[in-house]
């Protein structure tokens, strides 16, 4: 059973829609984590937390939001989406003492049309 | 700036033989290197991890180094297999703990071919 899941996989919008990403681990992590991936780029941190109700900025968070529900759940909101977000999306999860690796979900394929 | 480099962008090879991907950086501190395998369009999946100075590691056909002098680190993969088309990323941690940040290559290509 994979322990990050993302939901939807793939997603169609237009200029200017309303998307929200939805990421789920289970494996009692504390910290979660957005990126994007685009080709000819490595990954790309668009914000993270460690716990619920918490946010940290990553690199690239212009014309991102994300909140933390609960300690299992972390959502991507693109309230205004540009074709410029149309993109690979990653979350990923990891333990503080963990020595820093990340367990990665499948990804959602977004396309901002 | 990017601060870790993969060569070659992509790579052709005949199942059966072997070859060497490459990752330079310049993250600094530098505390681990971990390789990974990305499926096209999915998720990406660990190879291995290289923490010390001059490390080795092994995993099935699998094989990597990491010279932290020179910041530099090889994936070796032997007898390919077609599964072996992916794309393999580069990735160095500054610190050994959630509190530290990933950086990621852009991957090399890896195909194949019958």
């Amino acid at each position: 059973e994979a322990a990050v899941t993302q939901s939807p996989r793939n997603k169609v919008t237009v200029t200017g829609g309303n998307v929200t990403l939805s990421c789920r681990q289970t494996n009692s992590h504390n910290y979660m984590y957005w990126y994007r991936q685009d080709t000819g780029h490595g990954l790309r941190l668009i914000h993270y937390s460690y716990g619920a109700g918490n946010l940290q900025i990553g690199d690239v968070p212009d014309g991102y939001k994300a909140t933390r529900t609960t300690q299992e759940d972390f959502f991507l909101l693109l309230e205004l989406a540009s074709p410029s977000q149309t993109s690979l999306y990653f979350c990923a999860s990891s333990d503080a003492l963990g020595g820093g690796e990340q367990y990665f979900g499948p990804g959602t394929r977004l396309t901002v049309l | 700036k990017t601060q870790v480099e993969q060569s070659p962008q992509s790579l052709v090879v005949r199942q059966g033989e072997n070859c060497v991907l490459q990752c330079n950086y310049s993250v600094t501190p530098d505390n681990h290197l971990r390789w990974f395998k990305q499926d096209t369009g999915k998720g990406l999946v660990s190879l291995t991890v290289l923490v010390h100075e001059n490390d080795k590691t092994s995993n099935g056909r699998y094989s990597a180094t990491l010279d932290k002098d020179a910041k530099h680190s090889t994936l070796h993969i032997t007898a390919t297999l077609l599964d072996d088309t992916a794309t393999y990323i580069c990735v160095v941690g500054d610190r050994g703990s959630a509190l530290g940040r990933l950086h990621f290559g852009a991957g090399t290509q890896l195909i194949v071919i019958p």
